[in-house]
């Protein structure tokens, strides 16, 4: 029943490694984002791809790679993680083309930790 | 480009009272509105949205907004506000070819007994 899954809810790494966080929508829809959120609160946009072609990126270092295999799935790839990625990534999903709004669903975030 | 300020970082409000959480934005062309609800540890889910005609939007859980183009505000409104409101608020803007949404910096509701 979950619209937007992201797994997983908790990641726990070392500075340098390598981690990967997946989203899933089962809400048909053709357009996916991911987020960002300090401890702040602070929301801001890192990706968004519509039907798995890329549509924004904002200024995401190049460490942060996304992959969308098919429109339901938008996977994100950090490398060489540092400790100002430490954040909660949210995922989002939105129905794009029916008079251009997009209200979006989101994800339960994945709090990434950095040490 | 779009910009959203939400103008309090942080309202805390009596069970029962009213409140409202002040937004401003910014564009020069038509945009849609949105309020967004955090509650914690969780993700935001929408609370209401203006896209066009009547400026009083209601939403979910009795809350409220008004669009003021004059005054490029849309403030959300709710009568009387109970415990289970305490959460992070987000105000949203969106241009109207869609892909991108802009967020406030949030203003944590914070409801006292």
């Amino acid at each position: 029943d979950t619209a937007v899954s992201q797994t997983p809810k908790y990641l726990v790494t070392q500075m340098g490694n390598d981690k990967s966080i997946k989203c899933e929508q089962n809400l048909g829809h053709d357009t996916m984002y991911w987020y960002k959120q300090d401890s702040k609160k602070f929301l801001k946009i890192m990706f968004s791809y519509n039907n798995k072609e890329l549509i924004i990126n904002e200024t995401v270092p190049n460490r942060f790679s996304p992959k969308s295999p098919d429109k339901a799935h938008l996977n994100l790839h950090i490398n060489s993680l540092e400790l100002g990625d430490s954040a909660v990534y949210f995922c989002a999903s939105s129905q794009e083309g029916r008079r251009g709004y997009n209200e979006q669903f989101f994800g339960p975030g994945t709090r990434l930790t950095v040490l | 480009a779009q910009s959203v300020t939400q103008l309090d970082s942080q309202v805390p409000v009596f069970e029962e009272a009213p409140v409202e959480l002040r937004c401003n934005y910014s564009s020069s062309v038509s945009v849609y509105l949105f309020w967004y609800v955090q509650y914690p540890n969780q993700g935001l889910q929408l609370l209401l949205k203006y896209l066009s005609g009547s400026t009083l939007v209601k939403g979910i859980n009795g809350f409220e907004a008004e669009f003021n183009k004059s005054q490029t505000s849309f403030h959300l409104r709710k009568p009387s506000v109970h415990i289970s409101d305490t959460a992070e608020y987000f105000c949203a803007v969106s241009d109207q070819r869609g892909f991108k949404t802009i967020f406030g910096a949030g203003t944590r509701l914070f409801v006292k007994a």
